[in-house]
C-alpha cells in the first residue's frame, strides 16, 4: 500500500504565477488535510477535505488560496498570484481512522 | 485557543542515553495526541498516537504518556542511537464541535544523538 504521494516535490515560481500542488491519499483514505510549514515556524493547518467537500478551511488565507478534492483524482492546493511569503513546505496528510499519515511535502520557492 | 509547546527546542545527548521530550497543551479537551518524527527536508513519520482515554502507548524503544488533566505528554526514548537524530513533533486534535480532524502542532524538539 503506497503512502501519501505529493507532487511535485519541489516547485519554483516567479511572483505573480500560479502554483498547483497535488496530493494522492493512501488507498482507502477519503480524508485529506493540507498543512503549511513556513521557514523557522511550525506546521499550521490550512484545510480539511473529504471527497468533493471542504469540511474545515479555517486555516486557509482568505485570498489567492483554494483547495479541492474531486470525486476522481488527487486533491489540489492552488495558490494564485504567488508572493515571496508563500515560500514554504506544503504537506498533505490523509486518514481513514484518527491517525493521520503525511506525504513527503512540496517545497515551494517563489523568486 | 489551543496552544502546544515543546521543551526543549533542541537537545544533544551521547549515544545510549535515555531521554524525555516534553509537550504541553493549554486546553485539556483533546480527542487525541500524536507524536511524529521529521527528518531534515522530509515529511513526517507517525510514531505514536494516544487517544484521550489512554494513558500511554509503546512502540519498540519509544513510550509516550498522556496526562490530560495537567495538559502534558512525554515521549521517552530508551537507549538512544544516532539514527534517532531528527525533529520530534507533537500534535493534538481537538474534541467536540472543534473536532474537524485538524492537528495543532508544537514547534518541535530537534534531537541530536552523538556517536
Amino acid at each position: 500500500n503506497a503512502g501519501v504521494m505529493q507532487n511535485p516535490r519541489h516547485l519554483v515560481r516567479r511572483r505573480g504565477q500560479e502554483a498547483r500542488l497535488r496530493c494522492s491519499p493512501m488507498k482507502g483514505h477519503s480524508h485529506v488535510y493540507w498543512y503549511r510549514q513556513l521557514p523557522e515556524e511550525g506546521l499550521k493547518f490550512m484545510v480539511y477535505l473529504q471527497k468533493e467537500n471542504i469540511i474545515d478551511e479555517s486555516g486557509m488565507p482568505k485570498e489567492r488560496f483554494s483547495a479541492e478534492f474531486p470525486k476522481e483524482g488527487p486533491s489540489i492546493l492552488r495558490i494564485q498570484q504567488v508572493v515571496r511569503g508563500d515560500s514554504a513546505a506544503y504537506f498533505c496528510a490523509s486518514s481513514r481512522t484518527p491517525e493521520q499519515f503525511f506525504g513527503p511535502g512540496t517545497r515551494l520557492t517563489v523568486l | 485557543k489551543q496552544e502546544v509547546t515543546q521543551i526543549p527546542a533542541a537537545l544533544s545527548v551521547p549515544e545510549g542515553e535515555n531521554l524525555v521530550l516534553n509537550c504541553s497543551f493549554t486546553d485539556s479537551a483533546i480527542y487525541n495526541l500524536q507524536w511524529f518524527r521529521q527528518d531534515p527536508g522530509k515529511g513526517l513519520t507517525s510514531l505514536l498516537l494516544i487517544q484521550s482515554s489512554q494513558r500511554e502507548q509503546t512502540s519498540g524503544r519509544l513510550n509516550a504518556s498522556l496526562d490530560k488533566s495537567s495538559g502534558r505528554s512525554t515521549l521517552y526514548i530508551a537507549a538512544s542511537q544516532p539514527g534517532d537524530s531528527a525533529t520530534y513533533l507533537c500534535a493534538v486534535r481537538l474534541q467536540g464541535s472543534s473536532n474537524t480532524g485538524k492537528l495543532i502542532f508544537g514547534q518541535g524538539t530537534t534531537l541530536q544523538v552523538k556517536p
